[in-house]
């Protein structure tokens, strides 16, 4: 079945650092993909996606790049802020069938000032 | 502005009792989820519905049951709670290729 793995956190970082959190996906066919972020108390909002290969989703200063040769859909930002402390999941969603998300186990971010 | 929203934030109940979780969209969405987060291991779903009185079993439907009578409205059913099912629950919806849309969770404690 569909499965994506990402990096365990927490990843604790200084403000204005670079971020990257490693997202990777087992799927057949071609997969949607996705990140979702929660902030504190929140349900999850979507940050970003990418629905075919090579495709580069983008919000907020949040990058990703559907990298289909690798099964990867790994999330960069430049230069990190205290208020993107959260946790973010990676997820897929099938183009057939089933429309459910398949999710990975989140990554907590925490940005110190 | 998109909304879908749950009928509570923070539930009590004690083992046995009947729960239900209710979810409400006004997006006209046809497909709609329930899902369960836990730390480490991120959302599973536990069951689905694709139309009014549809309804499939995702990845963890024991001790689950779902309603859909109307289109905007999905609820989730604990028929008799277990600790075990101390989690939270997040519902969300979405029409065909679309984002799925997340409600704001329903934190749920079995004493």
């Amino acid at each position: 079945g569909d499965s994506v793995t990402q990096m365990e956190g927490p990843v604790t970082l200084s403000e204005e650092a670079f971020l990257t959190i490693n997202c990777t996906y087992t799927a057949t066919g071609y997969p949607s993909l996705f990140w979702y972020v929660q902030y504190p108390g929140e349900g999850l909002q979507l940050l970003l996606k990418a629905t075919k290969a090579d495709d580069k989703g983008s919000n907020k200063g949040f990058e990703a790049t559907y990298r289909k040769e690798t099964t990867s859909f790994h999330l960069e930002k430049g230069s990190v802020q205290v208020s993107d402390s959260a946790v973010y999941f990676c997820a897929l969603s099938p183009n057939t069938g089933r429309r459910a998300l398949t999710f990975g186990s989140g990554t907590r971010l925490q940005v110190q000032p | 502005d998109v909304k879908v929203t749950q009928s509570s934030r923070y539930l009590v109940k004690r083992t046995g009792e009947k729960v239900f979780l209710e979810c409400v969209q006004d997006m006209d969405h046809e497909n709609m989820f329930w899902y369960r987060q836990d730390p480490g291991l991120g959302l599973r779903l536990i069951y689905f519905s694709y139309d009014v009185k549809m309804k499939e079993k995702g990845d963890i439907p024991e001790g689950y049951s779902v309603s859909r009578e109307k289109k905007e409205r999905f609820s989730l059913i604990l028929e008799s709670a277990s600790t075990n099912q101390t989690s939270m629950y997040l519902c969300a919806s979405t029409s065909a290729q679309e984002t799925q849309y997340f409600g704001p969770g329903t934190r749920l404690l079995v004493l």
